[in-house]
């Protein structure tokens, strides 16, 4: 059984703060894993992929991957009350391409 | 920037009735998806479509459901005699050719059962 497990929350930082999200996974055949935001009542938004070990920086993002440990993680710099979210993390296997879902990290960026 | 679109944003239905949830996927996309989310729940996936024909389904997709790609840019998900416990949104996606490249969803179909 694929596993995504996502600590639900709400995670609740102040304006400015760096946002930490983790993920982990069981599948150990898992290449490919995924950011999404969801914002209440509406659908997945992908917000980064990675699929090395290492970080990957987009803008404020930040996506780091540890194969190893079987560990994802976002960084969120400079945290707007806008970030408030829900952000997802999905895993994908190279046999099938077909993301697994966390339940989702709850982020509250409180003024 | 290419988005999938779905209709309709809300469907409300009697129990034991038919629907048909539509989809217009990104244009150069290949593989389609339908996925579901009961409210307060993870993302489910349902079904995968390749080349015309369904390429993987989980356990959820049984034989109330099935999916068409009647024309060259539709792809619907049908749900026969619904259930109260089919109220969820359901959620189109799709992706460009290569295995690893991400999915995009839609806004998805906020489907009530009464």
């Amino acid at each position: 059984q694929k596993e995504v497990e996502q600590n639900s929350g709400p995670l609740s930082v102040p304006e400015g703060a760096i946002a930490s999200l983790n993920c982990t996974y069981s599948d150990r055949g898992s290449q490919s894993f995924f950011w999404y935001r969801q914002y209440s009542g509406k659908s997945p938004e992908l917000i980064m992929f990675i699929y090395s070990n290492g970080d990957k920086e987009d803008g404020r993002f930040t996506a780091q991957l540890n194969k190893a440990s079987q560990y994802v993680s976002l960084l969120i710099r400079d945290s707007q009350p806008s970030d408030s979210a829900t952000y997802l993390c999905a895993g994908q296997s190279g046999g099938s391409y077909i993301p697994t879902f966390g339940r989702g990290t709850s982020l509250i960026v409180h003024p | 920037e290419p988005e999938v679109t779905q209709t309709p944003s809300h469907q409300v239905t009697q129990m034991g009735q038919e629907v048909i949830l539509r989809c217009v996927p990104i244009s150069n996309h290949l593989y389609f998806y339908w996925y579901r989310q009961i409210l307060g729940q993870k993302v489910e996936f349902l079904v995968s479509f390749y080349n015309n024909e369904i390429s993987e389904k989980s356990e959820i997709f049984d034989d109330q459901f099935s999916v068409e790609r009647p024309d060259g840019s539709n792809f619907t998900l049908k749900i026969r005699s619904t259930k109260l416990e089919d109220s969820a949104m359901y959620f189109c996606a799709s992706r460009g050719q290569q295995g690893n490249q991400p999915q995009h969803f839609g806004d998805g179909t906020r489907l009530s059962i009464l």
